[in-house]
């Protein structure tokens, strides 16, 4: 199979720090990617990890383990404009992307 | 402005109808997409098409047809509507690059209402 978990929903504070796992199948696998998706808006791409380890870009992070069939993303200094759907996925052959269910962040004062 | 640009963004029809969405990219990408976003929000791949050919076709009713008519362009056309069409359909675009992150651009959707 596919398919892709991560939690339904997450909330937090401003300014904290919130981790998002994702776990997924390997077979097929190159790279995980991840998305945010504000309400009423399209999937804008966050970060990318084809191997191992933790990329770092700005206020976000995400890291992958393949041994572990495991990824994250790390949002630090939350702000209420981070609100929002996101989504890790799966990319297999021929660029294909397989979304998992999305985690709604919310962002509280 | 460089974007994946969709048309139309809202489109209310009755069932049994045939309607089309239209999706344009100006990034000079090779690769397009349309992705199906229904009422949980579950995003699921639809089509792909890499220089006007057809590279993933996923389980979707063949009352769904893409058309490629150049690599900019990826238009969908949906026949005899059903209920369970009602969705938001999102058009991608990517360039194809092993050494990269296959960042996939997305229009602005399309919120397909059947009635």
């Amino acid at each position: 199979g596919q398919s892709l978990e991560q939690p339904s929903e997450v909330t937090a504070v401003e300014g904290a720090i919130v981790q998002i796992n994702c776990t997924y199948q390997t077979s097929g696998f190159y790279g995980l990617s991840w998305y945010q998706q504000h309400d009423g808006g399209a999937p804008t791409f966050l970060s990318y990890n084809a191997l191992d380890g933790l990329e770092e870009t700005g206020r976000f992070s995400s890291f992958l383990s393949r041994s572990d069939s495991y990824g994250y993303l790390l949002l630090q200094e939350l702000q209420m404009k981070d609100s929002a759907s996101y989504f890790c996925a799966r990319e297999g052959g021929g660029n294909k992307l397989t979304f998992g269910t999305g985690t709604q962040l919310k962002v509280e004062l | 402005d460089t974007a994946v640009s969709q048309t139309p963004k809202y489109l209310v029809t009755q069932m049994g109808n045939d309607k089309s969405i239209k999706c344009e990219q100006n990034l000079g990408h090779d690769t397009m997409y349309w992705y199906k976003q229904d009422s949980k929000k579950f995003l699921k791949i639809m089509f792909s098409y890499n220089n006007k050919e057809l590279i993933i076709n996923e389980t979707v009713p063949n009352r769904f047809s893409p058309k490629s008519p150049d690599k900019a362009h990826l238009n969908l056309h949906i026949n005899s509507l059903e209920l369970g069409d009602s969705a938001v359909y999102f058009c991608a675009s990517s360039q194809v690059d092993r050494t990269g992150d296959n960042e996939q651009f997305f229009g602005p959707g399309t919120r397909l209402t059947v009635l």
